[in-house]
């Protein structure tokens, strides 16, 4: 039962370009979604988080939207970089002790 | 300010045999995770801790997985007796909890990554 769901498992974009990745959900009682980074042999690194309240949060070059109605979230990566090839992991938490559900990630690869 | 540390990186042992990881949280962070990823998956939750205190350990295998966190701060994950299926990456992160709500930022640490022959 994978209530967050990230169904490309990768996703290749030119360098300077705009990097767009998606998450699905199915719980409806999720009212925080995250977005974490992960390199190679290195642990996830938060990248950047929305309420369920919102349904836009900027952060320099990253911006995620959520759309509720659609249990639907993304993350804009304007303009990409280099360093920005990782896997990028979607997560949701609901409830008071902020358990992290996650996604199955999505590997990024931006050319140059 | 110093990250969260785990050891060993890495682990390679027979089934049936027995391992333990270690972990170290950034100082001051109550809360304390044990994660299981496999790899192609996101990672799962294993147990959470509150200070020395289980949160939850609803998806920890009883049976052969044990955590403890002692004097709530350093943590150790044991495996007894080890699977096949065990072979993943077990990741340590913590957070300093928040009590006016919203999630936590979780902070991770590298990661032992076992294999199970």
């Amino acid at each position: 039962d994978q209530q967050v769901k990230q169904n490309s498992p990768s996703l290749s974009v030119q360098e300077g370009r705009i990097s767009i990745l998606n998450c699905d959900y199915t719980n409806s009682m999720f009212d925080y979604f995250l977005w974490y980074k992960k390199y190679p042999a290195e642990g996830p690194t938060f990248l950047i988080s929305i309420s369920s309240i919102k349904d836009k949060n900027e952060d320099g070059r990253f911006t995620v939207f959520l759309n509720k109605s659609a249990k639907h979230l993304s993350l804009h990566i304007v303009p990409s970089q280099p360093g920005d090839s990782a896997v990028y992991f979607c997560a949701a938490s609901a409830g008071s002790n902020y358990q992290l559900i996650w996604g199955a990630g999505t590997k990024l690869i931006i050319k140059p | 300010e110093a990250g969260v540390a785990q050891s060993p990186r890495y682990k390679i042992i027979e089934k049936r045999q027995s391992v333990a990881f270690w972990c170290n949280p950034i100082s001051g962070h109550a809360t304390l995770y044990w994660y299981q990823q496999i790899l192609g998956q996101g990672p799962k939750l294993l147990i959470q801790f509150q200070n020395n205190g289980v949160v939850d350990d609803s998806q920890l295998p009883k049976d052969r997985f044990s955590a403890e966190r002692l004097k709530g701060v350093d943590s150790t994950l044991k495996i007894q007796p080890a699977k096949l299926e065990d072979s993943a990456v077990y990741l340590c992160a913590s957070s300093f909890r928040l009590t006016s709500g919203g999630a936590e930022t979780q902070y991770f640490g590298p990661g032992t990554r076992l294999l199970v022959l």
